[in-house]
């Protein structure tokens, strides 16, 4: 079964600084989908970044970015001149590519200082 | 577009009482899912409907029932509601199964 692991329950970052959120995953699948979703005080889950395991280059969204190791099953979040807005919980999240079900992480709460 | 909106936003119910939570997408969505979250847990899968039509198990259903009443729309049902289903509700959506899920603003739900 997979599973999702992210060791950092909480994290603090002053803004317009770089944070980096880790994740570690396990699975036997070569093939499936990383993602990364913010859920702001509002509740409301966002998608922030999606990686697809074939794809050897790292995805990135404007000022977020990942460092995908799949040897490591590690798949990390940069976050870049963090904003006060950012704060926010951060899931990592695995879906294989045949559908079988999202995988959440139990989650990183970030907190951007001022 | 409105995207995912569920009803109620936030519901308390007694214990052995029943509801339906709603879920509806305006996205032309083939799949709809629902979530619980609970602190420390993540989210985890109670059920999803992979097209119109079919529905399977997720994770964690016992207790739950759902119906995929059209495309749009995909529902929760609590036939016995228990303490343990205090919870936040969420309800997503994504054009295929393997791609990217839109969620719901999320339903709380408080069980006494």
């Amino acid at each position: 079964a997979q599973t999702v692991t992210q060791s950092q329950p909480e994290m603090s970052v002053q803004e317009a600084e770089t944070v980096t959120l880790s994740c570690t995953y396990d699975t036997s699948e070569n093939n499936y989908y990383l993602f990364w979703y913010k859920q702001p005080p509002s509740r409301q889950m966002i998608l922030v970044i999606r990686q697809e395991a074939y794809k050897q280059q790292n995805a990135t969204e404007n000022r977020f970015s990942v460092n995908f190791q799949k040897a490591a099953k590690s798949f990390s979040l940069k976050i870049s001149d963090s904003q006060l807005g950012d704060t926010a919980m951060y899931f990592c999240a695995f879906m294989k590519t045949s559908y079988d079900k999202v995988i959440f992480g139990p989650g990183t709460s970030l907190s951007v200082i001022p | 577009n409105a995207g995912v909106t569920q009803t109620p936003k936030f519901q308390v119910l007694k214990t052995g009482q029943s509801m339906t939570l709603q879920c509806a997408q305006d996205m032309n969505h083939n799949s709809m899912y629902w979530y619980r979250q609970d602190p420390g847990m993540g989210l985890r899968l109670i059920y999803y409907s992979a097209s119109e039509g079919t529905t399977d198990k997720g994770e964690v259903p016992n207790g739950y029932n759902v119906s995929r009443l059209n495309k749009r729309e995909f529902s929760l049902r609590l036939e016995s509601a228990a303490p343990s289903q205090t919870s936040v509700y969420f309800c997503a959506s994504s054009y295929l199964a393997d791609e990217t899920q839109y969620f719901g603003p999320g339903t709380r739900l408080l069980v006494l």
